[in-house]
């Protein structure tokens, strides 16, 4: 069966700090990636999206960006966190046309 | 920019009550699909229904679709304790867009045993 890892769960960073987080899903190849961002309150504001290894489509201009180095591994990172970056951080994954998305557990960032 | 938009932003029911959550969107789908998300953890997917299809059901849910008003209404019959979760809908556009399922913010629902 498929499954997602996303890591790490929790992380509290200073503002200009770097930042990489990862994702990984066994079971599948050759999925569609996905990172969303879902802020306090609110829905998931999709932030990059991936059909292949080293495809990336940037859905909102900001502080991040997102790398896909192999088949099931994608990457999501930041030269220097802003306050602004804070939020939980989806990654999720799927077959694609109309399948349903599969998310990881996400990654609550706090930029202090 | 926010496709489908939940109503109520809250609701608060009684076990075994129903519950029911409605999602509006402003742009023609190829889908509409909701989710589900206990606190603090990733989403789930429900169930989902294309736009030549008017309802669906799987379990005690109960999703309908009516494309002429652009919404779609999620029934949870018999709710339990464990149904607390917050629910979002999202819309799949037309042309089998590889990336936007575009999501709503959200009904926080809390079902009081």
């Amino acid at each position: 069966s498929q499954t997602i890892h996303q890591w790490p769960a929790t992380l509290v960073q200073p503002v200009g700090s770097p930042l990489s987080l990862e994702c990984t899903v066994e079971g599948t190849s050759n999925p569609n990636l996905y990172w969303y961002r879902q802020a306090a309150g609110r829905g998931l504001q999709l932030l990059f999206y991936s059909v292949g290894i080293g495809q990336i489509s940037s859905e909102v201009p900001q502080n991040l960006s997102a790398s896909r180095p192999q088949d099931r591994q994608f990457i999501l990172s930041s030269k220097k966190l802003l306050l602004s970056d804070s939020g939980f951080y989806l990654c999720a994954w799927r077959t694609g046309g109309d399948s349903p998305l599969h998310f990881g557990n996400g990654t609550r960032l706090t930029v202090t | 920019s926010q496709q489908g938009e939940e109503d109520p932003q809250a609701l608060s029911i009684q076990e075994g009550e129903n519950a029911t959550m409605n999602c509006s969107y402003k742009t023609s789908i190829n889908n509409l699909q909701w989710y589900r998300q206990n606190s603090g953890r990733g989403l789930v997917h429900l169930i989902l229904i294309r736009s030549n299809e008017r309802e669906k059901h799987s379990g005690r849910l109960r999703v309908t679709l009516d494309t002429s008003k652009k919404s779609s209404s999620l029934l949870i019959t018999a709710s339990r304790a464990a149904d607390t979760a917050s629910y979002f809908c999202a819309t799949g556009g037309l042309g089998g867009s590889q990336g936007n399922l575009i999501f709503g913010k959200g009904t926080k629902l809390s079902v009081k045993p």
